[in-house]
């Protein structure tokens, strides 16, 4: 069965600095990736997904993604942070067949100090 | 609004208790999908209907729950007799048909069971 790993349940990074989140999956081809944000009280958005292609992925919210194949890996990345990205992050998967359904990590908590 | 909705946000309940949930998906969407998210974990599958047939089930899905999506439209989930182990934000999604159609959540609704 396929299955999403996020090892880091919290982090903190100052505001302005770097952020990279780190998803691992495992499944027996290519699945279709995905990140959601969920804020307190909010519903998950979608900052990006990766079906094929470019393993380069632009999201919402100056997010990008980078599939990597050989590491099973789909980490999110943001260059500068602001403190309105402080939510929790979940790495999600896609089946190819199987209406889609998702398979979600158990997340990662972002905190952004001022 | 033309997001996804869901009514009740908030329900308590007593133990045994029927409860039942309502999703309002983005009307055009013919996919629609039932998730559970637990504290500290990440959303996990229950059901997914295409147009007014459920076509998948999780193992997650017992007998005391029950979904219907009866004119391909509003969907409910109702859960008889309810456990303290039911508490949980229930998440509904809707899409598009088709592997690369992004799934919109609704803000979810929280159960509590005493």
């Amino acid at each position: 069965a396929q299955s999403v790993t996020q090892p880091d349940i919290h982090i903190t990074v100052s505001e302005g600095a770097s952020l990279e989140l780190r998803c691992n999956y495992s499944y027996g081809a290519t699945p279709y990736l995905f990140w959601y944000v969920q804020s307190p009280g909010q519903g998950l958005q979608l900052l990006l997904k990766y079906f094929s292609g470019d393993t380069l992925v632009q999201g919402i919210k100056g997010f990008e993604a980078e599939f990597k194949r050989s590491q099973s890996s789909f980490n999110l990345r943001k260059p500068s942070v602001h403190w309105s990205d402080a939510a929790e992050y979940f790495c999600a998967v896609g089946l190819t067949g199987g209406g889609n359904k998702l398979t979600f990590g158990t997340g990662t908590q972002l905190k952004v100090e001022l | 609004d033309t997001g996804v909705s869901q009514n009740p946000r908030h329900k308590i309940t007593k133990r045994g208790q029927n409860v039942t949930f309502r999703c309002d998906p983005i009307s055009e969407h013919n996919r629609l999908y039932w998730y559970r998210q637990t504290l500290g974990q990440g959303p996990e599958f229950l059901t997914y209907f295409q147009n007014e047939a459920q076509l998948e089930k999780s193992r997650l899905l017992s007998d005391r729950f029950s979904a219907e999506r009866p004119k391909g439209s509003f969907s409910t989930l109702e859960i008889q007799r309810t456990e303290q182990g039911d508490s949980a934000m229930y998440l509904c999604a809707s899409s598009l048909r088709g592997q690369a159609n992004e799934q919109f959540f609704g803000p979810g609704t929280r159960l509590t069971v005493l």
